[in-house]
Parts: C-alpha cells; sequence; structure tokens
C-alpha cells in the first residue's frame, strides 16, 4: 500500500529565510508519481510539481526547489528567501500504477507561517 | 481556461439530513475525482470516474454516500444521512488523462476550491 508521511506539522519563520518542507513516501511500485500542491485558506489545492519516479533530477522554479532522493524515499521541497504570501499548507502526494487506477494518495500536510 | 467549478460553496445541515454537491470539472478532461479532507487532515479520495465509469470507489462510505456522473462531465456527490463525522471540505478533482499516463503536465489532476459541508 502507498503511505506519505510529512512529519512537520507546523512551521514558522520569518520572512526572507529559507525553508524545507520534508516529504517521505512507502510504495512498491517501480514507477510512480510524486506531487507537490499549495493550499491556500481559499481552500482550493494549487498543483505545484510533478516528479516521475526514473527522474530523479533536482528542479527548481524561481523561489521553489525539488530534492527527489529514490535512496532515501524522499521528496523535500524548499522555497528560498520565504514571503507572506507562501503562507499556506502544503501537501506531498503519491501516485502509482501508470495504468491509471490509483488517484492520489496525499500525505497529511505542512501549514507553513511566513512572519513579515 | 475555466477552472473545475464546485457548488455550494458551503452548506450547514443537521445530522440526518441529506446534501448533494454538483461538480463541473475542466472541459475535456476524462477523468473525475471526489476527495474528503477532513480539517487538519490530508484528502482522502472517495471515488474516480474515468468518462462515466467507476474506477476506484473502495473508500466510498456506499450505506450513506453516493456519486454518479452522467455523460461523463458533471458530478454528483450525495450524502444520505449525513453524520457528524461527514463535516469536511469535499474536493472535486479532474485530469485530462488517468494518473500516469500522458505528457510531463499532461496528467496534472486540478482541485476546485471544494465544498465546505458542517454537520450540526
Amino acid at each position: 500500500a502507498q503511505k506519505v508521511t510529512q512529519a512537520q506539522t507546523e512551521i514558522s519563520v520569518v520572512e526572507k529565510e529559507d525553508v524545507t518542507l520534508d516529504c517521505v513516501y512507502e510504495t512498491r511500485d517501480t514507477t510512480y508519481y510524486l506531487f507537490w500542491y499549495k493550499q491556500p485558506p481559499s481552500g482550493e489545492l494549487v498543483f505545484l510539481i510533478r516528479r516521475n519516479s526514473f527522474d530523479e533530477q533536482n528542479e527548481i522554479s524561481g523561489r521553489y526547489s525539488w530534492n527527489f532522493q529514490k535512496s532515501t524515499s524522499s521528496f523535500n521541497f524548499t522555497i528560498t528567501a520565504s514571503q507572506v504570501v507562501d503562507s499556506a499548507v502544503y501537501f506531498c502526494a503519491l501516485s502509482e500504477a501508470p495504468m491509471g487506477r490509483r488517484a492520489l494518495t496525499f500525505g497529511s500536510g505542512t501549514r507553513l507561517q511566513v512572519q513579515p | 481556461e475555466a477552472g473545475v467549478a464546485q457548488s455550494p460553496r458551503y452548506k450547514i445541515i443537521e445530522k440526518r439530513q441529506s446534501v448533494a454537491f454538483w461538480c463541473n470539472p475542466i472541459s475535456g478532461h476524462a477523468t473525475l475525482y471526489w476527495y474528503q479532507q477532513i480539517l487538519g487532515q490530508g484528502p482522502k479520495l472517495l471515488i474516480q470516474f474515468q468518462n462515466n465509469g467507476v474506477v476506484d470507489d473502495s473508500q466510498l462510505p456506499k450505506d450513506r454516500f453516493s456519486a454518479e456522473r452522467l455523460k461523463g462531465v458533471d458530478s454528483t456527490l450525495k450524502i444520505q444521512p449525513a453524520k457528524l463525522e461527514d463535516s469536511a471540505v469535499y474536493l472535486c478533482a479532474s485530469s485530462p488523462y488517468p494518473p500516469g499516463t500522458g505528457g510531463r503536465m499532461g496528467n496534472t489532476i486540478y482541485f476546485g476550491e471544494g465544498s465546505w459541508l458542517t454537520v450540526v
């Protein structure tokens, strides 16, 4: 069975600090997909990134970067120079089965508070 | 491009009453999902449709929850009778392909703003 663990329940930082959100996953499949979503107070889940299990290249998008390590089953998310607008709940999610039989399994989320 | 539309946004009902939520996915998206998100938790899948067929409803409490997707477009999720523990946000999502297929961004799953249910 698939499982996603986000051990950090809540993180509070001061604006301009860097912050890393941890994500550890469990799966028996060799092909799978990892996601990060942002959930602002409005409630909508905003897609940030998708990663394939066969592509371990790290990715940077502006102030966001992702570190995927299959050896430790981790897919961590770093925000550089955090801003107040980054305050939200962030979810890591996993999708198994390339044939589409499984939807996303989410972690419990990490609430990020960025103080001005 | 219009996003996933859901209604109503907010609903308060008494236990044992019934409620229905509606979802209109992004145009052309074949796959539609209903998720339940209890406060402080991550979303949990209730049901997944591919066009108008059910792909996965293993976590849907079928004694009180039902969902349909007629004509492979809009979907309705119903709860009858509601219990206190059904208080949650009900998120609808859609994707253009089943997860795991398509291009690098092709199977991204897009979520609506959710329908917030309070059962008192």
